[in-house]
C-alpha cells in the first residue's frame, strides 16, 4: 500500500519565479492538505482540498494556490517566490470520515 | 482559534528511562489531538491521536498519551526510552467544533528528543 508521495524531492529557484509542486494521496485517500514547514518551526496549514474543490485554507497570500485532480492528486503553485518562501512543503491525504491526516515526506524549497 | 503549545524546545532522557514530551491546547469545541514525529530531512509521522473516549491512548512504538481536559494537555509518554525514538515530535490539534471530521490540524512549535545511551 503506497502511502503519500510528492515529487519533485527538492527544488531551487530565484525569486519571482512560478513553481508547482504534485502530492498523489494514500490509496483510498480522497481529501488533500498542504503545509509549509519553515526551518525550526512547527507546518502551517496553507490549505486543503475536497472534491476538487478549496474546502479551507489558512492565512497565506493569493500567490499560494492549488488544484486537485479527479483522481484526487493535487498540485500545490506558488508565484512571484520570495526568499521567505524557502521551506519543505508536505503535503498530507485523509479520508473524509477518518480524520487522520498522513504526511508524504515533503518537496524542499530553496528561493535564491 | 485553535492553538497548541510545546513548553520545551529540548528534552534529553537517559535510555531506558521513562520520557514525557509536554503539551496544551486551546479550542474552541472539542479537540482531535495527534502526535507526529519527524526524523530529518523527512516528512511528519503519525503516532497516535485522541478523538473521544479512553484518556490514555497508546499508538506505535510503544508511545502513549494521556488527555486531560481540565488541563488542556496532551503529554506524550514512553515507559522506557530508545537511542532510536531521537527525533522532533510535533504536538498537533483540531478543532471539532460544528462537529466537522476534516479541517486543518495546528502544529506546535515542536520539541527535540534526545535519548543517550
Amino acid at each position: 500500500d503506497a502511502g503519500v508521495t510528492q515529487s519533485p524531492t527538492h527544488l531551487i529557484k530565484t525569486r519571482g519565479q512560478q513553481v508547482t509542486l504534485r502530492c498523489s494521496p494514500k490509496s483510498g485517500h480522497d481529501t488533500v492538505s498542504w503545509y509549509q514547514q519553515a526551518l525550526g518551526q512547527g507546518p502551517q496549514f496553507i490549505f486543503q482540498y475536497y472534491e476538487e474543490e478549496e474546502r479551507q485554507r489558512g492565512n497565506f497570500p493569493d500567490r499560494f494556490s492549488g488544484h486537485q485532480f479527479p483522481n484526487y492528486s493535487s498540485e500545490l503553485n506558488v508565484n512571484a517566490l520570495l526568499l521567505g518562501d524557502s521551506a519543505l512543503y508536505l503535503c498530507a491525504s485523509t479520508h473524509r470520515d477518518q480524520g487522520t491526516q498522513y504526511f508524504g515526506p515533503g518537496t524542499r524549497l530553496l528561493v535564491l | 482559534a485553535q492553538s497548541v503549545a510545546q513548553p520545551e524546545d529540548q528534552v534529553n532522557v537517559a535510555e531506558g528511562n521513562p520520557l514525557t514530551v509536554k503539551c496544551t491546547y486551546s479550542v474552541s469545541g472539542n479537540p482531535y489531538l495527534f502526535w507526529y514525529v519527524q526524523y530529518p530531512n523527512r516528512g511528519l509521522q503519525f503516532l497516535l491521536k485522541y478523538i473521544t473516549g479512553d484518556n490514555l491512548v497508546k499508538g506505535s512504538y510503544g508511545f502513549e498519551a494521556e488527555f486531560n481536559k481540565s488541563q488542556t494537555s496532551f503529554h506524550l509518554k514512553k515507559p522506557s526510552a530508545l537511542v532510536s525514538d531521537s527525533a522532533l515530535y510535533f504536538c498537533a490539534v483540531r478543532d471539532n467544533a460544528g462537529g466537522t471530521s476534516y479541517g486543518k490540524l495546528t502544529f506546535g512549535q515542536g520539541t527535540i528528543l534526545t535519548v543517550h545511551p
